[in-house]
């Protein structure tokens, strides 16, 4: 089946230290995006990528970084300068066109420090 | 002023109501409107996706949009338990910047 797959489902980081989440999707949609979900703030917008090798921040991309080498792969660093890395991170994809395709959502990764 | 505003809830009903729910915007300019569901620890399922003003149906769901009155609402019918989750409303006038509400938590009673 056609999805956006997210792993790991619970990450676990120490303080000082790089973690990676994976995304991977099968639909062949060429914008990929991250969102971190706060309770009670919605979802916020890390980054962005339209394309293969290019990408454009989001509203809270400081502390973080991604990477788009192919068009089906979309990870996000969550680097130490990151001082409250603590949420749901979800990941999306949607075809990119004139036509404004609406976004699909992977089932997230949970982030918690230890 | 947010982009888009949400009453967060939460919202109980008994099974078999009809349940409204609402968000309203600041933007004009937004054209494409959605409407999420989100259960617990999993990410949002696109439930609706509208075009302008109008209303559309899909099964027990009908999504309604006043451009006019920067107001959309989701109307579900015949509520289940199983619609018991977060529903996210979500916005955009281009292609690569969606708008988020809050969410509202619904807790459909058996």
């Amino acid at each position: 089946d056609g999805g956006i797959t997210q792993s790991p489902k619970y990450l676990f980081r120490k303080e000082g230290q790089n973690v990676t989440l994976s995304c991977e999707q099968n639909l062949n949609h060429d914008a990929m995006y991250w969102y971190r979900q706060d309770p009670g703030q919605g979802l916020r917008l890390i980054y962005y990528s339209q394309i293969v090798n290019d990408f454009q921040k989001g509203d809270i991309a400081e502390g973080y970084s991604v990477s788009r080498e192919k068009k089906e792969s979309f990870p996000l660093t969550v680097t130490s300068a990151q001082k409250n890395p603590t949420a749901f991170y979800l990941c999306a994809s949607s075809l990119y066109d004139r036509s404004n395709q609406p976004q699909h959502f992977g089932d997230g990764t949970r982030l918690s420090i230890l | 002023q947010k982009e888009v505003e949400q009453d967060p809830g939460p919202l109980s009903v008994p099974e078999g109501a009809i349940v409204s729910l609402n968000c309203t915007y600041s933007n004009s300019a937004f054209q494409y409107f959605m409407w999420y569901r989100q259960y617990s620890r999993k990410g949002p399922e696109l439930l609706m996706y509208t075009y302008s003003s109008g209303n559309k149906e899909d099964g027990r769901f009908t999504a309604q949009v006043d451009k006019s009155s920067k107001y959309i609402s989701l109307f579900i019918r015949d509520s289940q338990p199983s619609d018991s989750a977060t529903y996210l409303c979500a916005m955009s006038y281009t292609g690569n910047q969606f708008y988020f509400g809050t969410g509202t938590s619904l807790t459909v009673i058996p």
